[in-house]
């Protein structure tokens, strides 16, 4: 079974702030995928990153940056700089490959950007 | 159209009335999830379809929820006797093709409210 936690239910910080969201997951695949999806207020997910078991390179795309250790099993999401429009509910997920293609979410992290 | 869409937006049924979902893919695309969002959580999948195959269903809560793609394009997402514990949003998501290292793109989701 797959399962994604992510512990911080919400976390509030002030704009300009950096701020890093957590995720660990568990699975039996030993090839494996993983995501983080925002959701802002409007309800749609919207995909930012996909990242695969066997590459665990860092990756950087403007302010956000991912981080993927397979040791901790974590795949963290660090925003630099925060502004108000990165205020959202930020998911976690988990596919495994043919059979598994489904994803797991974790419970989401809800940001605030206060101004 | 550019994106995944779906119909109706809200839905509000009656305790014991059928309703009926519908989602659009990406033109193309190959795959077809649908998940269940209940307020505050992460999304659950439900099933996923390639092409015209259901070949995954394990995630359907009861028989009163049934999910078809006749024709590989158009997704219908069928409840029978809505109980109050459906209420949820409905999420749609196609991808490329198979195998859990695509990435799915959602769809804005019909909000279902049962009274």
């Amino acid at each position: 079974a797959q399962k994604v936690t992510q512990a911080q239910t919400e976390i509030s910080v002030v704009e300009k702030e950096d701020v890093t969201l957590d995720c660990v997951y568990e699975t039996r695949d030993t090839t494996y995928y993983l995501f983080w999806y925002k959701q802002p207020p409007s309800g749609e997910l919207v995909f930012l990153i996909r990242r695969n078991s066997f590459d665990e390179q860092n990756e950087i795309s403007g302010r956000y940056s991912w981080n993927f250790q397979k040791s901790t099993s974590s795949f963290n999401f660090t925003i630099t700089a925060s502004q108000v429009v990165d205020s959202a509910v930020y998911f976690c997920a988990l596919s495994g490959d043919f059979g598994n293609e489904k994803l797991t979410f974790g419970t989401g992290t809800r940001l605030t950007i206060i101004p | 159209g550019a994106g995944v869409s779906q119909s109706p937006r809200y839905k509000v049924a009656k305790r014991g009335q059928d309703v009926a979902l519908r989602c659009d893919p990406i033109s193309g695309h190959v795959s077809l999830f649908w998940y269940q969002q209940a307020l505050g959580q992460g999304p659950e999948f439900l099933t996923y379809f390639q092409n015209e195959a259901q070949l995954d269903k394990s995630g359907l809560p009861s028989d009163r929820f049934f999910a078809e793609r006749p024709e590989g394009s158009v997704s219908t997402l069928k409840i029978q006797r809505t109980q109050q514990e459906d209420s949820a949003v409905y999420l749609c998501a196609s991808s490329l093709g198979g195998g859990g290292q695509e990435t799915q793109y959602f769809g804005p989701g019909t909000r279902l409210l049962v009274l």
